[in-house]
């Protein structure tokens, strides 16, 4: 079955702890992104990744780190992490269709309270 | 810089009826747009993309229109029924970023 999964769907941690978030895609996607949702302002793009090895910031990405090392796997590192960045969080993976156009498929989200 | 506006307010119909939402879009007009559905705690889902260069796009109950003149999408749902009851959120890419509304969540009353 097609997917994008993410590790762990819940987690409580407190501030300064690190933690990573993982993402893991089977479609053979290039593109991968994170984004998290916060109430009222909706989803925003956090970092993503046109391919292994290249990656550029989205609309928030302070705070954040990724790598993609490989082409199935996109983990979120929070370094130190504080409670502002207490949110849900989606990996999302896509590549263009036939048409040129790609659409994206979100994993299931990772709900994230840093005390 | 550019935004996705969507009304954050619920949108209340009754079964059967048509719903119709809004996404405004400032600045340039994107090569297209992206319709998707989330349910409370998911992740969304990709519904429907329409092209710059097309007026109407559709796909069973759904249909979804662009003005580039109006720099709006209208997104429809016909002939509603409970279980379309989610948060529909529109979107568009900037060179390699997504920009997302912040949806509208649409309750479709029995």
């Amino acid at each position: 079955e097609a997917q994008v999964t993410q590790n762990p769907r819940y987690l409580i941690t407190v501030t300064g702890k690190k933690l990573t978030v993982t993402c893991s895609q089977n479609m053979n996607h290039e593109y991968m992104s994170w984004y998290r949702q916060d109430p009222g302002l909706g989803l925003r793009q956090i970092y993503y990744s046109m391919n292994v090895e290249v990656t550029d910031k989205g609309d928030v990405p302070e705070g954040y780190k990724v790598s993609r090392k490989e082409k199935r796997n996109f983990p979120l590192i929070l370094e130190s992490p504080s409670p502002n960045q207490t949110s849900l969080y989606f990996c999302a993976s896509s590549s263009p269709s036939l048409a040129g156009v790609e659409t994206q498929y979100f994993g299931p989200g990772t709900r994230l309270l840093v005390l | 810089s550019q935004k996705i506006e969507q009304n954050s307010e619920a949108l209340n119909i009754q079964e059967g009826k048509t719903a119709t939402l809004t996404c405004n879009y400032t600045n340039y007009s994107p090569a297209y747009l992206q319709w998707y559905r989330q349910d409370p705690g998911r992740g969304p889902v990709f519904l429907l993309l329409i092209r710059e260069n097309e007026k109407e796009k559709r796909k069973e109950r759904l249909k979804v229109t662009f003005d580039t003149t109006l720099k709006q999408s209208l997104f429809h749902i016909t002939a509603s029924q409970p279980a379309d009851s989610a948060t529909y959120l529109c979107a568009r890419r900037v060179t390699y970023k997504y920009i997302f509304g912040t949806g509208t969540r649409l309750k479709v009353l029995a």
